[in-house]
């Protein structure tokens, strides 16, 4: 069974400011890691799926780095805005498809 | 595009009832999943499947069978409900290494 690890667990921000926090996931036999954005009574929502060592991807205020050879990823949000409340996950394939490990998430609350 | 649709959204079953959650995509996806969400706990997957005919258990297998007899379909069964899988359940679907697609939850209490 794979750890994928997240911390912070939980996150207040202010709004307009800006947040990172980070995956730690094992970094041998590495194949991608995933992030999902999870607001409150809807399902995960893709972000990004990072393949490569030093890999950086945007999607509008939201970034994710990855760190194959150290084992980790971080996620930026720049300027933060209340509809970026959200819990945000991070997964790790086993390898093919036995489907992804989750971690249990950054909960993340801007406050106006 | 319908995506992932899960069918109840909600339900009590009685210890013991059996009942099957069902998951259909629209996306032609050949992977399927199921995931149960437990709070403090991450996403757990259930059982999965790379196509047609092709099931494999994941890390909390026991207590449920699914089945995959058209690309479209991979409902979940629940034999002689326990208490123990009152939980969120999650299907998605995914094309390859591409991110996953949810449906909306069924959210299963067992009294």
């Amino acid at each position: 069974i794979l750890n994928v690890e997240q911390s912070p667990q939980s996150l207040h921000v202010q709004e307009g400011d800006s947040t990172n926090f980070t995956c730690s996931f094992p970094s041998s036999n590495f194949y991608a890691l995933h992030w999902y954005r999870w607001e409150t009574a809807k399902s995960p929502e893709a972000l990004f799926v990072m393949t490569l060592n030093g890999d950086e991807k945007k999607k509008g205020r939201i970034s994710a780095t990855l760190n194959t050879k150290e084992g980790y990823s971080y996620l930026y949000i720049k300027g933060s805005q209340p509809e970026d409340s959200a819990t945000y996950l991070c997964a790790f394939p086993g390898g093919g498809a036995d489907g992804l490990t989750f971690g249990k998430g950054t909960h993340l609350i801007i406050q106006p | 595009n319908a995506g992932v649709t899960q069918t109840p959204k909600f339900r009590i079953l009685k210890i013991g009832q059996s009942m099957t959650l069902q998951c259909t995509q629209d996306m032609n996806h050949n992977y399927m999943y199921w995931y149960r969400q437990d709070p403090g706990m991450g996403l757990k997957l259930i059982y999965y499947s790379v196509g047609a005919g092709i099931t494999d258990k994941g890390e909390v297998p026991n207590g449920y069978n699914v089945s995959r007899s058209t690309t479209e379909d991979f409902p979940l069964r629940l034999e002689l409900a326990a208490p123990s899988q009152t939980s969120v359940y999650f299907c998605a679907s995914s094309y390859s290494d591409y991110g996953y697609t949810f449906g909306s939850g069924t959210r299963l209490t067992v009294v």
